[in-house]
């Protein structure tokens, strides 16, 4: 079983600070997706990941996925409280034809 | 395409009695997953199918819940003679069956079992 660890579980900041979200495993995943979850909601895909060393960018949000396509990152300039939300990564297994999920990063962001 | 729905959004039921849920993806996926979600946890797989045949359907799944998609389009999951650790948001995803399988969730259904 592929397991997904995010860190850290709880986030509370500041509008205006700069955060950092991680997504590691052991894995080593074809693709990962990042998404946004509000409470009710079902979760919102935000941006895929492919490649080994990938860097996207959406608006103040910039995505990494590790050299070994094993992790990734999520970083947020000038959080807003429009960013609060609890975001997701998951893991595509090519094989599996199935995505991984992790327990998610619970982001509140304080006006 | 509006994109993934599912009905009803909210369902309360007792315990022992029997709920389905159903689930529209978007018109040109042929992959369609249900997840299960509690609070404070991500997506747990349950099922899914490409096209009508349904592929996997995961181990800490009982025998309680059965899934169909007869004809390829939308999908029921149905929960016999439930129980309180039913009670969950049930999500319903669709995704192309190649490429890097990005999935489109509806916004769940809320099952609350008494």
């Amino acid at each position: 079983t592929q397991l997904l660890e995010q860190s850290p579980q709880f986030l509370s900041i500041q509008e205006g600070e700069n955060l950092t979200v991680y997504c590691n495993s052991s894995s080593v995943f074809s693709s990962l997706q990042w998404y946004r979850q509000e409470p009710g909601e079902g979760p919102v895909l935000l941006v895929t990941v492919v490649t080994g060393g990938e860097v996207k960018k959406l608006k103040r949000l910039t995505f990494q996925f590790g050299d070994a396509r094993k992790d990734s990152s999520l970083h947020i300039t000038a959080a807003q409280p429009g960013d609060t939300g609890l975001y997701l990564c998951a893991g595509a297994d090519t094989n599996a034809g199935k995505s991984t999920f992790g327990d998610g990063t619970t982001l509140t962001v304080k006006p | 395409d509006t994109g993934v729905s599912q009905d009803p959004r909210h369902k309360i039921t007792k315990r022992g009695q029997n709920v389905t849920f159903r689930c529209d993806p978007i018109s040109e996926h042929n992959r369609l997953y249900w997840y299960r979600q509690t609070l404070g946890q991500g997506p747990e797989f349950l099922t899914y199918f490409q096209n009508e045949a349904q592929l996997e359907k995961s181990r800490l799944l009982s025998d309680r819940f059965s899934a169909e998609r007869p004809k390829g389009s939308f999908s029921t999951l149905e929960i016999q003679r439930t129980e309180q650790g039913d009670s969950a948001m049930y999500l319903c995803a669709s995704s192309l069956s190649q490429g890097a399988y990005e999935q489109y969730f509806g916004p769940g259904t809320r099952l609350t079992v008494t």
